[in-house]
């Protein structure tokens, strides 16, 4: 069985662009999370969302936005890109209130 | 707020040897606990996880913790590290304010184990 994919693995983006990033869930997985770990320190959640509504959402300025579609797939974007926003960008699936099986992440570059 | 101190960022063990990955947590309420591994270039997966019951949980290759309540501790041990055990280790605990989920979990800084032949 397919595992949580997440595109793109890298991208390169420049400071005051905007960047999307998207995440399939495990099959029959209707919660999707997603992390942003910066080099050197352990993921910090950004938002969760479960049957394509928020339902939770972390210390993050409004310039982060994510949503879910029907198929349970998700985008996370970011607007007005700033250097402090490079960092791996994880995607966890989960059943709901159940433990959270990662993504291998994508890995923004903000120059 | 809720907050996860892995109290050493590198542990460097030689093969064979025994090791421990500490791990303290603050909260004043019922929370689940888990340890995470990531190898380079990799996402995070889960090695074992405390919901309630025994202290003692074991997990996936050979790793197991314990949960101390009154020291609000949640160490990692094997009893016999191999080289293909080098990886990072995330301590988490789910934020309680989000009730019953294993989701939105707070992450320590992690440690870096090094298994050296």
């Amino acid at each position: 069985d397919a595992g949580v994919t997440q595109s793109p693995t890298h991208l390169i983006k420049t400071r005051g662009q905007h960047v999307t990033l998207r995440c399939s869930p495990i099959s029959g997985h209707k919660s999707v999370s997603w992390y942003q770990q910066v080099l050197g320190q352990g993921p910090q959640f950004i938002f969760q969302y479960y049957e394509k509504e928020e339902r939770g959402r972390g210390n993050f300025p409004d310039r982060f936005s994510a949503r879910q579609f029907p198929n349970y797939s998700s985008e996370l974007n970011v607007n007005a890109l700033l250097l402090g926003d490079s960092a791996l960008y994880l995607c966890a699936s989960s059943l709901w209130k159940k433990e959270q099986y990662f993504g291998p992440g994508t890995r923004l570059t903000v120059t | 707020a809720q907050s996860v101190t892995q109290l050493d960022s590198q542990v460097p063990v030689f093969e064979e040897a025994p090791v421990e990955l500490r791990c303290n947590y603050s909260s004043s309420v019922s929370v689940y606990l888990f340890w995470y591994v990531q190898y380079p270039n990799q996402g995070l997966q889960l090695l074992l996880k405390y919901l309630s019951g025994s202290t003692l949980v074991k997990g996936i290759n050979g790793f197991e913790a314990e949960f101390n309540k009154s020291q609000t501790s949640f160490h990692l041990r094997k009893p016999s590290v191999h080289i293909s055990d080098t990886a990072e280790y995330f301590c988490a605990v789910s934020d309680p304010d989000y009730g019953g989920s294993q989701g939105n979990l707070i992450f320590g800084k992690g440690t870096k184990l090094s298994v050296k032949p």
